[in-house]
């Protein structure tokens, strides 16, 4: 069993949409979690950052993170074309040291179709 | 205010040549992490290192594979005597260091054997 798993998708939607991503996962000693979004071919973005439970909001994206459950949502409201791009999700524990290293999902690919 | 910033962005190697990634963190960032992105894969830890030191090597491949970030410079993975199964995205990422911290991204280097 994968430490992270996410839907790989593709996921599309109409312009203007509410787009629902998700992350589950199984260990319990994750603090910190992060959604990064990565156009073709560039670098992952970090588009939110959250520490242990509740809700973040950024504009038109709200981040949750539900640890009971250990589960992690990304929405995206309003959805754009300039939002399709694959969504990763990415967590980890504390301690310092080597609890530095993030465990990504393999990402949801997103369309917006216009 | 410059990211982090990775080079060459491409390179072809033939098998059993080396290839030299090279990273340069964000201003003020002390910590450097190397990930690889496999094709329809996620990204996976590979590497994290302080300046002259190696904190965790837990996904670096046993052979072939090392990785420095020495007091002056930039942070280098070293892939010697490539095989096809290199090629790969090699993504560099940065933070200031300690618990907490957001982990930047730069724009990868796109690995390809023939």
């Amino acid at each position: 069993q994968k430490e992270v798993e996410q839907d790989p998708g593709p996921l599309s939607v109409p312009e203007g949409a509410i787009v629902s991503l998700n992350c589950t996962y199984s260990n319990s000693a994750f603090q910190y979690f992060m959604w990064y979004r990565q156009y073709s071919r560039k670098g992952p973005e970090l588009l939110m950052y959250t520490y242990s439970s509740g809700n973040k909001e950024d504009g038109r994206f709200t981040a949750q993170v539900d640890k009971s459950s250990k589960y992690i949502s990304l929405f995206i409201r309003d959805s754009q074309p300039s939002d399709s791009a694959t969504y990763l999700c990415a967590m980890r524990g504390t301690g310092g040291g080597a609890t530095n290293k993030l465990i990504f999902g393999t990402g949801t690919l997103l369309a917006v179709q216009p | 205010n410059a990211g982090v910033m990775q080079n060459p962005r491409h390179l072809v190697r033939r098998r059993g040549q080396e290839a030299r990634l090279r990273c340069s963190p964000m201003k003020g960032h002390s910590h450097v992490y190397w990930y690889r992105q496999l094709p329809e894969e996620g990204l996976k830890f590979m590497v994290y290192l302080q300046k002259e030191n190696i904190i965790d090597e837990s996904g670096m491949p046993k052979e072939r594979f090392s990785a420095e970030f020495p007091k002056e410079g930039p942070s280098i993975l070293r892939i010697q005597q490539v095989v096809r199964g290199d090629s790969a995205a090699y993504f560099c990422a940065s933070s200031p260091g300690g618990q907490g911290n957001t982990i930047y991204f730069g724009e990868g280097s796109w690995l390809t054997v023939v």
